[in-house]
This record gives C-alpha cells, sequence and structure tokens, in this order.
C-alpha cells in the first residue's frame, strides 16, 4: 500500500514570497490532516478534512495561509505571504473515515526555510 | 484545550538497556493515543495504537500502557539497540478527529 505522499521535500524562500505544498493521501483515506512541525517542537494541527469538506481550520492563520481539497483527495496548502515564522516542517497525514478508531499515517513532510 | 506532555525531553542510555518513556495529557475524554517515530529530516512512523478502552499494546521489543483516567501513557523499550535512537512522539485523538501532540523525547542508544 503507497503511503502519504508529499511534495516539495524541501523549499526555500525569500519572506513575503509564496509557496505550495501538495499532498496525496493513502487511497480511500477520508480524513486528511496538516500540520506544522517548527523545529524542537510537536507537530501542531493547522487543518483537518473529511472528504472535500473542512472539519476544523481554528488554528489555520487565515490571512496568510489557506489549504484546499477540492474532490475530496489530494490537498494543496499554501502560504501567501510567507514570514520567517513560517520555517518548518509542513507535514500531510490521512486516516479512513472519522468514527473509525485507526491510526493516522504521516508524510514525509515538508521543510520550508524562509530567509 | 488538550494539552500534552513528553518527559523526558531527551534520554540518552547504552544498548540493551530498558527504558521508559512518559507521556501525560489533561483531558481524559481521548478517542485514543497513538505513539510516534520521527527520525532526523523525516516524517513520523507510526508505533503503537491504544483504544481508549486498552489498558495496552505491544509490538515487538515496544510495549505501551494507558491510564486514560490519570492521563498517563508510558512507551516502554526493551533491549534498547541504537537503531532505536530517533524522536519519540505520543498524539492524543480527542472526539472531533484531532490529534494532540506532545513535544517528544529524543533518545539517543550508545553503542
Amino acid at each position: 500500500e503507497a503511503g502519504v505522499a508529499q511534495s516539495p521535500r524541501y523549499k526555500i524562500i525569500e519572506k513575503r514570497q509564496s509557496v505550495a505544498f501538495w499532498c496525496n493521501p493513502i487511497s480511500g483515506h477520508a480524513t486528511l490532516y496538516w500540520y506544522q512541525q517548527i523545529l524542537g517542537q510537536g507537530p501542531k494541527l493547522l487543518i483537518q478534512f473529511q472528504n472535500n469538506g473542512v472539519v476544523d481550520d481554528s488554528q489555520l492563520p487565515k490571512d496568510r495561509f489557506s489549504a484546499e481539497r477540492l474532490k475530496g483527495v489530494d490537498s494543496t496548502l499554501k502560504i501567501q505571504p510567507a514570514k520567517l515564522e513560517d520555517s518548518a516542517v509542513y507535514l500531510c497525514a490521512s486516516r479512513p473515515a472519522a468514527g473509525t478508531n485507526t491510526e493516522a499515517f504521516f508524510g514525509q513532510g515538508t521543510r520550508l526555510t524562509v530567509v | 484545550k488538550q494539552e500534552v506532555t513528553q518527559i523526558p525531553a531527551a534520554l540518552s542510555v547504552p544498548e540493551g538497556e530498558n527504558l521508559v518513556l512518559n507521556c501525560s495529557f489533561t483531558d481524559s475524554a481521548i478517542y485514543n493515543l497513538q505513539w510516534f517515530r520521527q527520525d532526523p529530516g523525516k516524517g513520523l512512523t507510526s508505533l503503537l495504537l491504544i483504544q481508549s478502552s486498552q489498558r495496552e499494546q505491544t509490538s515487538g521489543r515496544l510495549n505501551a500502557s494507558l491510564d486514560k483516567s490519570s492521563g498517563r501513557s508510558t512507551l516502554y523499550i526493551a533491549a534498547s539497540q541504537p537503531g532505536d535512537s530517533a524522536t519519540y512522539l505520543c498524539a492524543v485523538r480527542d472526539g472531533a478527529n484531532n490529534l494532540f501532540f506532545g513535544t517528544g523525547t529524543r533518545l539517543t542508544v550508545i553503542p
């Protein structure tokens, strides 16, 4: 079974530039998460999707961050404009439909450096 | 809001030792608890999942326990090996399907 795929693996941008990350969850997984992991900290939830609908985006800085999952499969996370403090690893995870007591599976992450 | 704490933040042990990593959470109304391993520059690998109704789970040299009422979980690693060196994260899942992570324990197993 293929895992959660993320791209790119690394990205370096200047502050105030825009950047987008892509995630392809495990086939058939209805729930998709984006997490931000700052160096030395645990992952922090940014947004949770159930199919193509947003379940929780309370921690998403909506003035600069946006995410979509239009067809309920792939998802993109965008930052516009980026700030220095956005430097982090952005992790995508998926699990089968909500209500199932199952594991979450994570991708390798995208390491963003804002200079 | 759920808060997850992991102690210690870092741990170094000689190869062959048994060790225990600790995780505590403030809200006992969890759906399940999951232990992950994270290698430098990599994503998270799931190690064990404990349902809220369970007390422990075992996989090879790993044993995870859960005391939901006291808000605690432990990950026991038997006969540690240098390949076990990594950061270990625990995460609790709430009824809204969200995962709340601790800050992790960075384990170094010295050959």
